[in-house]
């Protein structure tokens, strides 16, 4: 069975503030993809990073970065100098090699305080 | 490019009665999602289309929910009849994979179909 726990509920910071958002993972599977996705008030689910897991890098895309650990099975997503239009719920994923079942975190509410 | 377009936004219905969404996928994406998304949580998975052909529907309630996907592009999710417990949002998403290659495509989502039930 796959899981993604994403343990923090909610997590408010003020503008400028780097945030790191925490995601733990489960799976059997050797080889798997893991997904970052921002939903904003909109509703709309945002693609933002997939991984593969045999890619151990660590990924940085503007204020984005990413620090994949296999050893501890986690997925982190961190935003450097956080801004107001940062704030939505962000989802963490799990998805086997074949069959594209992304199973989906609980989520992970940032607020962004100006 | 359009992206995958939902409808309705919004529909708020009585218990018992008939409820029907309907997706329309990005251009070319051979792949088509359901999910239910229910509040504060992950969205779930319903069923997963490959063009016309129902691949994964283990998570859909079959007594009440039907879903299907016509000429292998547009899709309608109905549930038929509704309870108190369907309240939520129904995400469709698209995508476009290559077939045992392994490659798990970029799943794109529409804005979702959020349903009350009374």
């Amino acid at each position: 069975a796959q899981k993604v726990t994403q343990a923090q509920t909610e997590i408010s910071v003020v503008e400028k503030e780097d945030v790191t958002l925490d995601c733990v993972y489960e799976t059997r599977d050797t080889t798997y993809y893991l997904f970052w996705y921002k939903q904003p008030p909109s509703g709309e689910l945002v693609f933002l990073i997939r991984r593969n897991s045999f890619d151990e890098q660590n990924e940085i895309s503007g204020r984005y970065s990413w620090n994949f650990q296999k050893s501890t099975s986690s997925f982190n997503f961190t935003i450097t100098a956080s801004q107001v239009v940062d704030s939505a719920v962000y989802f963490c994923a799990l998805s086997p090699q074949y069959g594209n079942k992304l199973v989906f975190g609980a989520g992970t509410i940032l607020r962004v305080k100006s | 490019e359009a992206g995958v377009v939902q409808s309705p936004r919004y529909k708020i219905i009585e218990k018992k009665q008939p409820v029907a969404f309907w997706c329309n996928p990005i251009s070319g994406h051979n792949t088509l999602y359901w999910y239910l998304q229910n509040l504060g949580q992950g969205p779930e998975l319903l069923i997963r289309y490959e063009n016309e052909e129902a691949v994964d529907d283990s998570q859909l309630p079959k007594d009440r929910f039907s879903a299907e996907r016509l000429k292998g592009v547009d899709s309608t999710l109905k549930i038929q009849p509704a309870e108190l417990g369907d309240s939520a949002v129904y995400l469709c998403a698209s995508s476009l994979d290559l077939p045992f290659s392994g490659n798990t495509g970029e799943l794109f989502f529409g804005e979702g179909s959020r349903l009350t039930v009374l």
